[in-house]
C-alpha cells in the first residue's frame, strides 16, 4: 500500500485567511482524489487531481475557494481559500490503490479549525 | 445520482456482543468496499467484494455482498473494544474513478 503524508497535521485559522495543505505519496500515482469530512460526517468528494491537467470539482466545489495543484505523480496540495468557520472540516487526500479496483488509500488527514 | 446509504448510524453494544451494519446502493455496483475509520484517524481500507453472493471473513469480521450486487454487510463477532470506529462502506460510480460512501455507523463498544 502507499504511504501517504499531509501537511499540516492540523492547523487554527482567522477567517477570511488561507492555507495550503500538501499531500505527498511515496510511490507514482494517476490518480488522488480531495476530501471533506465534516465533524462526525462521512466523507465528500472536493476534487480529483490529474497530474498535468485541472483538477475536476465535485458539485458544490469551486475551484476559486479549493485551488488544486498537482505538479508531479507524487504530490498535490489543496488551498481552501477565504476561510469561515463553516471550512472547519478534516480535509483528507487519497489515492487509488495499485491492486484492486478502485480501491484507495488515505492520509492521515489535515484537521482544520476556523474562527 | 447514485447513493449509498448505511444503518444503522450509531450502535452501542456490550463487549462480546455481536454488530451488524447494513449497505444499500440505488445502483448496482460492480463492487463493494468496506473501510474503518478509528477515531482520530483516517478510513483504512479492509475489504473488497467483487462476486454477487461474495462472503468474506477476516477473524471475527464477516463481509457479504448481495446478490443483486446493490447491497453489503459487515458482521462482527464478539465484539472487542478494539472494534470501536466508523464503518463505512463506498462503491464505485458507473463513471470514473470515484468512490461513493455511505454515511458511515458508528461503532461503540463498552467494557
Amino acid at each position: 500500500s502507499a504511504v501517504i503524508s499531509q501537511k499540516p497535521s492540523r492547523d487554527i485559522c482567522q477567517r477570511g485567511t488561507s492555507l495550503t495543505i500538501q499531500c505527498q505519496v511515496d510511490s507514482q500515482v494517476t490518480m488522488m482524489f480531495w476530501y471533506r469530512q465534516q465533524p462526525g460526517q462521512s466523507l465528500t468528494l472536493i476534487a480529483t487531481a490529474n497530474q498535468g491537467s485541472e483538477a475536476t470539482y465535485e458539485s458544490g466545489f469551486v475551484i476559486d475557494k479549493f485551488p488544486i495543484s498537482r505538479p508531479n505523480l507524487t504530490f498535490s496540495t489543496l488551498t481552501v481559500s477565504n476561510m469561515s468557520p463553516e471550512d472547519s472540516s478534516i480535509y483528507l487526500c487519497s489515492v487509488e490503490a495499485q491492486h484492486g479496483f478502485r480501491v484507495q488509500f488515505f492520509g492521515p488527514g489535515t484537521r482544520l479549525t476556523v474562527l | 445520482g447514485q447513493q449509498v446509504m448505511q444503518i444503522p448510524q450509531y450502535q452501542h453494544v456490550q463487549e462480546g456482543e455481536d454488530f451488524t451494519t447494513y449497505c444499500n446502493s440505488s445502483t448496482t455496483l460492480s463492487n463493494i468496499q468496506w473501510y474503518k475509520q478509528r477515531p482520530g484517524g483516517h478510513p483504512v481500507f479492509l475489504i473488497q467484494l467483487v462476486k454477487s453472493g461474495e462472503v468474506k471473513k477476516q477473524k471475527r469480521l464477516t463481509f457479504q455482498f448481495g446478490e443483486a450486487k446493490k447491497n453489503s454487510s459487515l458482521h462482527i463477532t464478539a465484539t472487542q473494544t478494539t472494534d470501536v470506529g466508523t464503518y463505512f462502506c463506498a462503491g464505485p460510480r458507473s463513471a470514473g474513478n470515484m468512490l461513493t460512501f455511505g454515511g458511515g455507523t458508528r461503532l461503540m463498544v463498552k467494557p
